[in-house]
Formats: structure tokens, sequence, C-alpha cells
């Protein structure tokens, strides 16, 4: 049973950068077919797309985060991981990472993370 | 940027009753169209993709249809376990947008 699990700081300040790591088991992230994404929820808000990832480094991205949002790919861990610079308090949110088939929809989730930007 | 729209943003309807979800692409997004189920203090399940194709093991109850621009996530029969926010989601041109949410809550 494939299972992803995000890591990293639940707190960080205004300006600086935050830093997520998802952890997949279950499952080689190598595997053909699949790209892997990142998808954050404000509280009480809807989901937004913040980027997806390939095994071999190929990355989208939102073009409303695009300047400030980094994907990369670890295969060697089994993991990936998202940077996301200059936070402000707009960027707290609940941050999941997903499979994403094909690179069309997202049927594997982690259980979210919240990350609070604040000094 | 492809937006979408769901409606109505809020349904109350009692367990057994017939669920009726909308979302209204701003532009054709041919059949890439998933619809994803969230619970409070959970992460969304996926019950949809492609338009009309039931995940794994997703109930016969829910049901998909659309294309172009026009979608539909059906509910046939409500079950109390149904009660939550359902999210539509597309795919085009390698970006991602999603729908901001209907709720169905018990009547």
């Amino acid at each position: 049973q494939l299972q992803l699990q995000e890591s990293g700081p639940g707190l960080v300040k205004p300006s600086e950068t935050l830093s997520l790591t998802c952890t997949v088991s279950g499952g080689s992230i190598s595997s053909s077919s699949y790209y892997w994404g990142w998808i954050r929820q404000p509280p009480g808000k809807g989901l937004e797309w913040i980027g997806s990832i390939y095994y071999s480094g190929s990355t989208y991205y939102n073009p409303s985060l695009k300047s400030r949002v980094t994907i990369s790919v670890d295969t060697s861990k089994n993991q990936f991981s998202l940077k996301l610079s200059s936070v402000t308090a707009a960027d707290t949110a609940v941050y999941y990472c997903a499979r994403v088939p094909q690179l069309r929809h997202f049927d594997y989730w982690g259980q979210g993370t919240l990350v609070t930007v604040s000094s | 940027e492809i937006v979408l729209t769901q409606s109505p943003a809020t349904l109350s309807l009692s367990p057994g009753e017939r669920a009726t979800l909308s979302c209204r692409a701003s532009q054709s997004v041919s059949s890439y169209l998933a619809w994803y189920q969230q619970k409070p203090g959970q992460a969304p399940r996926l019950l949809i993709y492609d338009a009309s194709n039931r995940a794994t093991g997703i109930p016969a109850r829910f049901s998909g249809s659309g294309s172009g621009t026009d979608f539909t996530l059906t509910i046939s029969s409500l079950e109390p376990e149904d009660f939550a926010v359902y999210y539509c989601q597309q795919r085009s041109n390698w970006l991602f947008s999603f729908g901001g949410g209907t709720k169905v809550e018990i009547k």
C-alpha cells in the first residue's frame, strides 16, 4: 500500500523559506507514468495546486507561485521536496503531497502538515 | 488559467436523497476532470477521474459525467458518511486548478 508522509517545520518566520519533504513508502518514486505533487489548503479554505515533479526532475509550477517555488526529487531516498521562499502569513496552510498518475489527478495523498507563518 | 466554478456552494439534503453537484470550467478541459471528497481534518480522497471513472474502492453510488466545460458529480442515495465537502479539479496545459468546493450538509 502506497503511503506518503510530509515532514518539516510547523512554524516559519515571515520572509524566510518554507521547506517540506515528502517520503514515499510502499512504492518507487521512480515509477514511470507517475508524477508527484504538492497541494496546499489555507485554514477553512479550498485547495491550491503548488507544483508537480517527475522522477527525472521535470517540473510544472502554479504560475501564481512560480517565482517563489522550487520542487526537487531525491530518488535514492524515495523523497521529493518543496521550498517556498519569501513566505508571508498568506502562505499559512496545510501542505499535502500526492501522487499524480499521468499528470492528470491526485490519487494518493499524505495526511498533510500545517505550516504557520508567524514571527 | 482555467477557472472552475462549483455550484451550489452548499447542498442541504437528507440521507437517502440524491445529490447533484456541478462543476463548470471557464474553457474546455476535455475529460481531464476529477472529483474529490474531503472530511474535516482529513486529506482529500479521489472519487472520480477522467470525468467518469470511479477510483479504486469508491462505491457505485458515486458517478461522474460531462466533458468540455460542464461536469456533474451525482451521489445516487446519500449515506451518512457522504456528508462532506466535494472539490472538482482539472488539468490543462500541464497545469492544475481546483474548484471552490460544494459542502453537502445534513438537512
